[in-house]
């Protein structure tokens, strides 16, 4: 069957860097996506990774390693708007999006 | 963000009313999807349309009827729920549902509790 693993929940402080973990067992790989979000809200897209490396944008970073089948998102300097669900999803070979069941994160002052 | 809208925003109903969910996109976007969303468990895709054509069919109840009329307009009709169905209903869009590098982009959902 077809996996997405991320933690459940994490906290953070402001001010600091937090790494959301998200390892994939799918059929065929078309790409991996990184979403925000915010509660009662609509999912924003955060990035797009399809080959190995990091991509970096502003305070936010992702990472791809398709021979692990792993992947991280990286936030800088934390914000209390930071506050909210972060979503992993997989492309397959179907071109069909696999999701995660999403990470909670919590920033405190 | 705006260019996708879901009416209503929160939708109570009984198990015998008949409902609809509305979606619309204003992004010239050519596919359009429907996803349930319940706590701590992963986005599920209902239905997906491809220039008005449905490309997807996830083993969706027949109690969940999807419509839809053109590529900017998506309805979700509801009839006989059960009070598993409550969750977050979440319509998409997309440029098409081959492009595995464009991101999707979401309405604000609706929040539909059963009785």
């Amino acid at each position: 069957g077809q996996n997405i693993d991320q933690p459940t929940e994490m906290t953070a402080t402001e001010g600091a860097i937090v790494q959301i973990n998200c390892t994939y067992q799918t059929s065929g790989f078309n790409g991996l996506f990184w979403y925000q979000q915010h509660a009662g809200e609509a999912p924003t897209f955060l990035s797009y990774n399809v080959l190995d490396g990091l991509e970096e944008k502003g305070r936010f970073s992702s990472f791809l390693s398709r021979s692990k089948g792993y992947s991280y998102l990286l936030l800088k300097e934390l914000q209390m708007k930071d506050s909210a669900s972060y979503l992993c999803a997989v492309v397959d070979s179907n071109y069909q999006l696999i999701w995660g069941a999403g990470t909670k994160l919590i920033i405190k002052p | 963000e705006t260019g996708v809208t879901q009416t209503p925003r929160h939708l109570v109903m009984g198990m015998t009313n008949k409902k609809s969910l509305k979606c619309e996109q204003h992004l010239g976007h050519n596919a359009m999807y429907w996803y349930k969303q319940s706590a701590k468990k992963p986005l599920e895709l209902m239905f997906v349309y491809n220039f008005k054509e449905q490309t997807e069919n996830n083993s969706v109840p027949s109690r969940f009827s999807p419509e839809c009329p053109n590529s900017s307009h998506l309805f979700l009709h509801l009839h006989t729920l059960q009070p598993e169905d409550s969750a977050l209903y979440l319509c998409a869009s997309s440029t098409s549902d081959r492009d595995s590098n464009q991101p999707q982009h979401f309405g604000d959902g609706t929040r539909l509790s059963i009785l």
